[in-house]
Parts: structure tokens; C-alpha cells; sequence
């Protein structure tokens, strides 16, 4: 069975950019038609999509974070990462990634989320 | 926006019983309603999707109903496990999530 699992720094400067990477195992990102995601969960538990791209390079973003993100896949690796630039304390969050259906916007399989921290 | 509002904010249930969980759309989102659990320390996990739709996995004691702009989680005979938050999610009009319902014992 496919299972994620999301790696990168957990504390992040404010101003910098935030860089996570998910690796996909048990199947390829390239199979199937899913859509492979990055949401988030602030501490205060909201839950928040940031964007999902295809293997072939589609993407979609939150409108109000899309000036600063961007979501990249790589085949190869079978993974695919997250950049969210200009970050400040607001961005602070667990950090998932998810696969998401092929036809509907919904998450069947999640990583087990990355503790991000935006603090000088 | 299509705000998703849940109530309760908390819901208390003894084990056994059975628990009913209610989402309201700020506008008519058809059946495009899924629901997640989430436990402490875990990711969400997708239960319900189509309004009434069963994920991979998902025991028949969680079923969801309604269309438009209401809908119903309901678990019945709680188990321990079953303890958690769970969030409506619509994907009519892009997406947004309500805040959650922590079912408690």
C-alpha cells in the first residue's frame, strides 16, 4: 500500500523559505491519476490546503498562498516538494503531505506530518 | 468562500452509545462533503466522501447523510477508538474545512 512520508527542517527563519519533500513508497506518483498534496494544520487545528500537482506537472494553489508557493515533482525519486517562501510566524504548522483522489478533491493517504516552527 | 461550520464544538458520548455529528454549509455544496478523523499525534484520516460514501476500510458503524448545505456524521456504538476530532471537509466550490468536533467520552 502507498505510504508517505514528509522530511525537511523543523524550524525555518522568518523571511526564509521553507522546503519539505515527500517520498512516496509502495507505488509510483506516476500511476493511477492521483494528485499529490501539501496541507497544513496550525496549532490552533485549522485545517489548510496549499496546493497539489500531477506527475505531469500540473498544478493548482491556494489562492491565498499561491504567490508564495511552489510544488515540484520528481519521477525519479518518487517525490515531490513543497517551497513556501517569505515565511513568517503565521506560517508555523504541521506540515502534511497527501494523495488526493484523480477526480474529486478528497485525501485518502497522508503522511504522518512535519512540525514546522517559523522563529528567529 | 463557502464557510463549513461544525457542531458541536464538543460532543460527549459514553461507549455504546451512539453519536451524531452535524456540518452546515454556508451555501449548497450538492454531495461534495467528506469527513476525516483525526487522533492525537496523527494525520486526518478519510472516512465518508460523496456525503454518504464509505472510504477504503471504513466500518459501516460511520455513515454519513444529507445534501446541500446540511449534513450528519453518525457513529454508532462508540467504540474507544472512535475518541477524536472529526472535520467535514466540501469540495464544491474549491475547498475549506470546518473547524472540527471533538467527540469525547
Amino acid at each position: 500500500q502507498v505510504q508517505l512520508q514528509e522530511s525537511g527542517p523543523g524550524l525555518v527563519k522568518p523571511s526564509q523559505t521553507l522546503s519539505l519533500t515527500c517520498t512516496v513508497s509502495g507505488g509510483s506518483i506516476s500511476s493511477g491519476g492521483y494528485y499529490w498534496s501539501w496541507i497544513r494544520q496550525h496549532p490552533g487545528k485549522d485545517l489548510e490546503w496549499i496546493g497539489y500537482i500531477h506527475y505531469s506537472g500540473s498544478t493548482s494553489y491556494n489562492p491565498s498562498l499561491k504567490s508564495r508557493v511552489t510544488i515540484s515533482v520528481d519521477t525519479s525519486k518518487n517525490q515531490f516538494s513543497l517551497k513556501l517562501s517569505s515565511v513568517t510566524a503565521a506560517d508555523t504548522a504541521v506540515y502534511y503531505c497527501a494523495r488526493r483522489f484523480p477526480s474529486i478533491v478528497v485525501w485518502d493517504v497522508w503522511g504522518q506530518g512535519t512540525a514546522v516552527t517559523v522563529s528567529s | 468562500e463557502i464557510v463549513m461550520t461544525q457542531s458541536p464544538a464538543t460532543l460527549s458520548v459514553s461507549p455504546g452509545e451512539r453519536a451524531t455529528l452535524s456540518c452546515r454549509a454556508s451555501q449548497s455544496v450538492s454531495r461534495h462533503l467528506a469527513w476525516y478523523q483525526q487522533k492525537p499525534g496523527q494525520a486526518p484520516r478519510l472516512l465518508i466522501y460523496g456525503a454518504s460514501t464509505r472510504a477504503t476500510g471504513i466500518p459501516a458503524t460511520f455513515s454519513g447523510s444529507g445534501s446541500g448545505t446540511e449534513f450528519t456524521l453518525t457513529i454508532s456504538s462508540l467504540q474507544s477508538e472512535d475518541f477524536a476530532v472529526y472535520y467535514c471537509q466540501q469540495y464544491y466550490n474549491w475547498l475549506s474545512f470546518g473547524q472540527g468536533t471533538k467527540l469525547e467520552i
